[in-house]
């Protein structure tokens, strides 16, 4: 069972604009959740991070909101540049465990210039 | 450098040979974890450790995988008789157990022919 999910394979956006990148859990022992950003033949980047006693978290362009109650979090690029076309991942942690972190499929992003 | 290092990146090898990948985690960073990701998705959890202790080991972990980290610095995953459904990049990752934000390599490329 999928317990991170990032619906959305691809979003296109243009240069400037706002890109929203969803991804949803199912597991309430997820208490820390990780965007990462991924360029063909690399490791994840890490960009930025929450924690579930938060609801928003903010890092120069990139922002991330988290609903615990509707088991949703969406990183927010503004204003999106070309440069940050890249596959994105979600991934969650549990409280508890190794500390491992359960990732999303990934949503690839294009920003058109 | 002082990020996660992998050696080698790329690996070509003839099923059922053996392969063997090293990484060197962030100075520090008491935690190591492997990855493996296929294409079009995340990566996902194969083993951690934290200091010498393998602590934790997926499923996906079948007993031709093998991962030691016998000082409590550099880790290695060895993988025996290889199989052409081993094909994957094998990532590592480290963190501090002090943190939450977990660090990757860039990855090694393993193709079985």
């Amino acid at each position: 069972d999928q317990q991170v999910k990032q619906n959305s394979p691809s979003l296109s956006v243009q240069e400037g604009r706002i890109s929203i990148l969803n991804c949803d859990y199912t597991n309430s022992m997820f208490d820390y959740f990780l965007w990462y950003k991924k360029y063909p033949a690399e490791g994840p980047t890490f960009l930025i991070s929450i924690s579930s006693i938060k609801d928003k978290n903010e890092d120069g362009r990139f922002t991330v909101f988290l609903n615990k109650s509707a088991k949703h979090l969406s990183l927010h690029i503004v204003p999106s540049q070309p440069g940050d076309s890249a596959v994105y991942f979600c991934a969650a942690m549990a409280a508890g465990s190794a500390r491992q972190l359960t990732f999303g499929s990934g949503t690839q992003l294009t920003v058109l210039p | 450098d002082t990020g996660v290092s992998q050696d080698p990146r790329h690996k070509i090898t003839k099923r059922g040979q053996n392969v063997t990948f090293r990484c060197d985690p962030i100075s520090e960073h008491n935690r190591l974890y492997w990855y493996r990701q296929t294409l079009g998705q995340g990566p996902e959890f194969l083993t951690y450790f934290q200091n010498e202790a393998q602590l934790e080991k997926s499923r996906l972990l079948s007993d031709r995988f093998s991962a030691e980290r016998p000082k409590g610095s550099f880790s290695t995953l060895e993988i025996q008789r290889t199989e052409q459904g081993d094909s994957a990049m094998y990532l590592c990752a480290s963190s501090h157990s002090s943190g939450n934000t977990i660090y990757f390599g860039e990855g090694s490329w393993l193709t079985v022919v």
